[in-house]
């Protein structure tokens, strides 16, 4: 089974909105954490925000923010006032792992965005 | 941010040639990691490590193998180049700060094997 999960393989948006990109994730590991990175076309991963199971607040981080709903085991990311740069593909990826003493990133399949002007 | 350099760049090599990787950060992070990038598979992890000479398998290490002689040095190594072995190769290291985490990637590895 996989343990991220991204159901939108590709998705558009009209420049200015905000779109959501869907990420769930399975694991049984009290201790776990959560990310988002950008991959544009120029192939380096951009790291866009951060959340740690334990955080009670829903992490932000200017027009990103995560939306972690813990009892549905899902992370998905907002992205407000889209803009033609946000193009690019975009990965949830968790962490497990630090209460078994190993510290192991998992990467979702990724999710592909176009920004329409 | 953490100074993360792979080199080759680029490569280009036959079938059956060995080809080794070489990941280098200049910040003491314990944390070192081996992912390949191929289209509609995301990232997957082929090697870790969690200190010198501490090395652990990923979900698709076969064919791969892995070295750590330096807390700054993480080398991955095919030892007989295959097709299937063609794809994109990053290294990543992990970086915690107060109760933020971070994975820091290299500029990844274009790897083709003909």
């Amino acid at each position: 089974a996989q343990k991220i999960t991204q159901t939108q393989p590709g998705m558009f948006v009209q420049e200015k909105e905000a779109v959501t990109l869907d990420c769930t994730y399975d694991t049984s590991d009290p201790s776990y954490g959560l990310f988002w990175y950008k991959q544009p076309s120029s192939g380096e991963m951009i790291f866009l925000i951060y959340q740690g199971s334990y955080d009670q607040q829903n992490a932000t981080e200017g027009r990103y923010s995560l939306n972690f709903q813990k009892a549905r085991k899902s992370a998905n990311l907002v992205i407000s006032a889209s803009q033609l740069g946000d193009s690019a593909m975009y990965f949830c990826a968790m962490r497990e792992g630090l209460s078994g003493g190993s510290y192991i990133p998992t990467f979702g399949r990724g999710t592909s965005l176009i920004v329409h002007p | 941010d953490a100074g993360i350099t792979q080199s080759p760049r680029h490569k280009v090599t036959e079938t059956g040639t060995p080809v080794t990787l070489r990941c280098h950060q200049t910040e003491n992070h314990r944390y070192m990691y081996w992912y390949r990038q191929d289209p509609g598979h995301g990232l997957r992890l082929i090697h870790y490590s969690y200190g010198v000479k501490d090395t652990d398998k990923g979900e698709v290490s076969d064919g791969y193998s892995v070295s750590r002689s330096k807390t700054e040095d993480f080398l991955l190594t095919l030892e007989s180049a295959t097709s299937s072995q063609t794809s994109v190769y990053f290294c990543a290291i992990s970086e915690s700060a107060g109760s933020t985490e971070k994975l820091f990637f290299g500029s990844g590895t274009q790897l083709s094997v003909l």
